[in-house]
């Protein structure tokens, strides 16, 4: 069974940069799929991010390009998502998941809270 | 930028049946765009209902179903219970140029 669990801080001042970190549990991210960030801003709907294919390639949300990484630790089996220039607009609950082979987020973290403000 | 569109709510009375959809403001929804589905509940993560237009994901149950209707993809609830009362997203992969997803405003479902 694959897991995933996000990690993080949950406050980040804005124009600083947002970290977070997803460990992976019961797959290896170099085996296959895409390996995603998703978040959700307060009261609104899922926004695709960005994510990694197979620890190799990533892709990114054209509206949040210039300021987005996805990475690939292949020693801690983690993705990680660095997000620079924070402003309140930032603050969302952000969802790391592993889609299938036809391109659907099959499996997802629980989600973790991120909070932009001073 | 492409946009999906939802309606914003929709409402079923239980035991009825519920199509909601899923377009592109500009273009149709067609197989090609490998359309899936996701029910989300207040404080939780979003669960996967349909893949691949109408693939249901395991445990699912069959009174949800996905396919295209007309230019659309659609998520239809047949014989709908309470606890379908949830707000449902749907998302398009993109493969022209970089691979990307683009999700849906999400429907808000209430069953009364």
């Amino acid at each position: 069974q694959t897991l995933l669990q996000e990690s993080g801080p949950g406050l980040v001042k804005p124009s600083e940069t947002l970290s977070l970190t997803c460990s992976v549990f019961g797959y290896s991210i170099t085996s296959g799929y895409h390996w995603g960030w998703i978040r959700q801003t307060p009261g609104k709907g899922l926004e695709w991010i960005g994510s990694n294919h197979q620890g190799r390639t990533s892709y990114y949300n054209p509206s949040l390009e210039s300021r987005v990484t996805i990475s690939v630790d292949t020693t801690k089996n983690q993705l990680s998502l660095r997000l620079t220039s924070v402003t309140a607009a930032d603050t969302a609950v952000y969802y790391c998941a592993r889609d299938y082979d036809d391109y659907a987020w099959v499996i997802w973290g629980q989600g973790t809270q991120v909070t932009v403000s001073s | 930028q492409t946009v999906v569109t939802q309606e914003p709510s929709f409402s079923v009375s239980p035991g009825g049946t519920v199509t909601l959809t899923c377009g592109l403001r500009s273009g149709s929804v067609s197989t090609a765009y490998y359309p899936s589905w996701y029910q989300q509940t207040p404080g939780q993560a979003p669960r996967t209902l349909i893949h691949n237009t109408n693939a249901r994901s395991f445990g699912v149950p069959d009174r949800f179903s996905g396919s295209i209707l007309g230019s659309k993809a659609a998520l239809t609830i047949t014989g709908a219970q309470a606890d379908d009362e949830s707000d449902y997203y749907c998302a398009l992969y993109l493969s022209g140029g970089a691979p990307h997803w683009v999700f849906g405003g999400g429907t808000k479902l209430t069953v009364l």
